[in-house]
């Protein structure tokens, strides 16, 4: 099944307990890229990824980063979380550009 | 001001009924435009994509897009309570470097029985 499979799905943590959230889709898009939603907010873009080569900040990267070493992950990492970062994050992907997004189930992520 | 607008809602109405939900935009290099669903604890899957102006149509549902007045529709015919669930807008410029989707914050539809 073509997918995009984000974990956790649900964490809990601390206040500078560095965690990654993973993502990886099976469908070989060149296109990656994170979104956080909010309530009033909306979805908003953290990082993107055309491909392999190009990673680039969204609307809001503060206190975040990623990697992306290999055409199917995508990780999200927060090196020191604050409770502002508590939020649901997506992952997405699309074949080629920013066409039509396939999003990963979401991870909710609550920082005390 | 945000660059798309969408009204929260909640919007209830009974099953059969029509739907219309609207989002209006400022920015005029929009020329792509899609509706996603979202399903409570799941990610949002694209409904309907079109590019500039005019109707498109998918079986119960109709996208409209009016660029002259930044204005785009989604109507939903014959409502079911399966499609109760936050709709949202989202665009991007036509671009061949376009990184992004801006949303609209969501309209949370219940259709009732």
């Amino acid at each position: 099944e073509a997918q995009v499979t984000q974990n956790p799905r649900y964490l809990i943590t601390v206040t500078g307990k560095k965690l990654t959230v993973t993502c990886s889709q099976n469908m070989n898009h060149e296109y990656m890229s994170w979104y956080r939603q909010d309530p009033g907010l909306g979805l908003r873009q953290i990082y993107y990824s055309m491909n392999v080569e190009v990673t680039d900040k969204g609307d809001v990267p503060e206190g975040y980063k990623v990697s992306r070493k290999e055409k199917r992950n995508f990780p999200l990492i927060l090196e020191s979380p604050s409770p502002n970062q508590t939020s649901l994050y997506f992952c997405a992907s699309s074949a080629r550009g920013v066409t039509v997004l396939t999003f990963g189930a979401g991870s909710r992520l609550t920082v005390l | 001001q945000k660059e798309v607008e969408q009204d929260p809602g909640p919007l209830s109405v009974p099953e059969g009924a029509i739907v219309s939900l609207n989002c209006t935009y400022s920015n005029s290099a929009f020329q792509y435009f899609m509706w996603y669903r979202q399903y409570s604890r799941k990610g949002p899957e694209l409904l309907m994509y079109t590019y500039s102006s005019g109707n498109k149509e998918d079986g119960r549902f109709t996208a409209q897009v009016d660029k002259s007045s930044k204005y785009i529709s989604l109507f939903i015919r014959d409502s079911q309570p399966s499609d109760s669930a936050t709709y949202l807008c989202a665009m991007r410029e036509n671009t061949g470097t376009a990184s992004k989707l801006t949303f609209g914050t969501g309209t949370r539809l219940q259709v009732t029985l």
